[in-house]
C-alpha cells in the first residue's frame, strides 16, 4: 500500500516566481489536507479539501495561495509570486471517508526555499 | 478557538530513562487529542489518539498518554527510552465536527547514550 505522496521533496524559487506543490493521496482516501510547517515551528492547517470540493480554507492566506482537489489527479497547492517568506516546508495528509479527520495519514512534506 | 501548548521546546533524556513530553489544550467545545512523531526531514507519523473511552491509550513503540480532563492535558510517557526515539514529536487537538488538526509548538526529544 502505498502512502501519501508529494512531489517534489524539495523546491527552490526564486521571489516572484509560481510555486505548484502535489499531493497524491492513500488510495481510496477522499479527503486531502494541506498543513506548513514554518521553520521551528508547529504545522499550521492551511486547507481541506474533499474531490472537486473546498471544504475549509480558513487557514489559506488571503492571497497569492490556491488549492485543488481534481476528480482525477493528485491535489495541488500553487503559491503564485512567491516571497521568502513563504519558505516552509508543507506537508498533505489525506483520510478515508469513514474515518472523517480521526485519523490523517501524513506525505514526507515538501520543502520550499525561497531565494 | 483552540489552541495547544507543548511546555518543552526541548528534552534532552539518557538513553532507558523514562521520559514525559507535556502538552496542555484549551477548547470551550469537546475535543479528540493525538500525538504525532516527527523524524528528521519525515513527514508525521501517528504515535496514538484518544477519542473516547478510557483516559490511558497506548501507542506504538511502547508509548502511552492520559487524558486529564480537569487539567486539560495529554501528557506522552515512555518508561524506557532508546536511541531510535529522537525525533520532534507534536501533540494535536481536533473539535468534535470540525476536520482539521491544531498542533503545538512540538518538542524535540534527544537520546543521549
Amino acid at each position: 500500500n502505498a502512502g501519501v505522496m508529494q512531489n517534489p521533496r524539495h523546491l527552490v524559487r526564486r521571489r516572484g516566481q509560481e510555486a505548484r506543490l502535489r499531493c497524491s493521496p492513500v488510495k481510496g482516501h477522499s479527503h486531502v489536507y494541506w498543513y506548513r510547517q514554518l521553520p521551528e515551528e508547529g504545522l499550521k492547517f492551511m486547507v481541506y479539501l474533499q474531490k472537486e470540493n473546498i471544504i475549509d480554507e480558513s487557514g489559506m492566506p488571503k492571497e497569492r495561495f490556491s488549492a485543488e482537489f481534481p476528480k482525477e489527479g493528485p491535489s495541488i497547492l500553487r503559491i503564485q509570486q512567491v516571497v521568502r517568506g513563504d519558505s516552509a516546508a508543507y506537508f498533505c495528509a489525506s483520510s478515508p471517508p469513514s474515518q472523517g479527520g480521526d485519523t490523517q495519514y501524513f506525505g514526507p512534506g515538501t520543502r520550499l526555499t525561497v531565494l | 478557538a483552540q489552541s495547544v501548548t507543548q511546555l518543552d521546546s526541548q528534552v534532552p533524556v539518557f538513553e532507558e530513562a523514562p521520559v514525559e513530553l507535556r502538552c496542555n489544550y484549551s477548547s470551550s467545545v469537546s475535543v479528540y487529542l493525538f500525538w504525532y512523531v516527527q523524524y528528521p526531514n519525515q513527514g508525521l507519523q501517528l504515535l496514538l489518539k484518544y477519542l473516547s473511552g478510557s483516559t490511558l491509550v497506548k501507542g506504538i513503540n511502547g508509548f502511552e498518554a492520559e487524558f486529564n480532563k480537569s487539567q486539560t492535558s495529554f501528557h506522552l510517557r515512555k518508561p524506557s527510552v532508546h536511541i531510535s526515539d529522537t525525533a520532534e514529536y507534536f501533540c494535536a487537538v481536533r473539535i468534535q465536527g470540525a476536520q482539521k488538526l491544531v498542533f503545538g509548538q512540538g518538542t524535540r526529544l534527544t537520546i543521549n547514550p
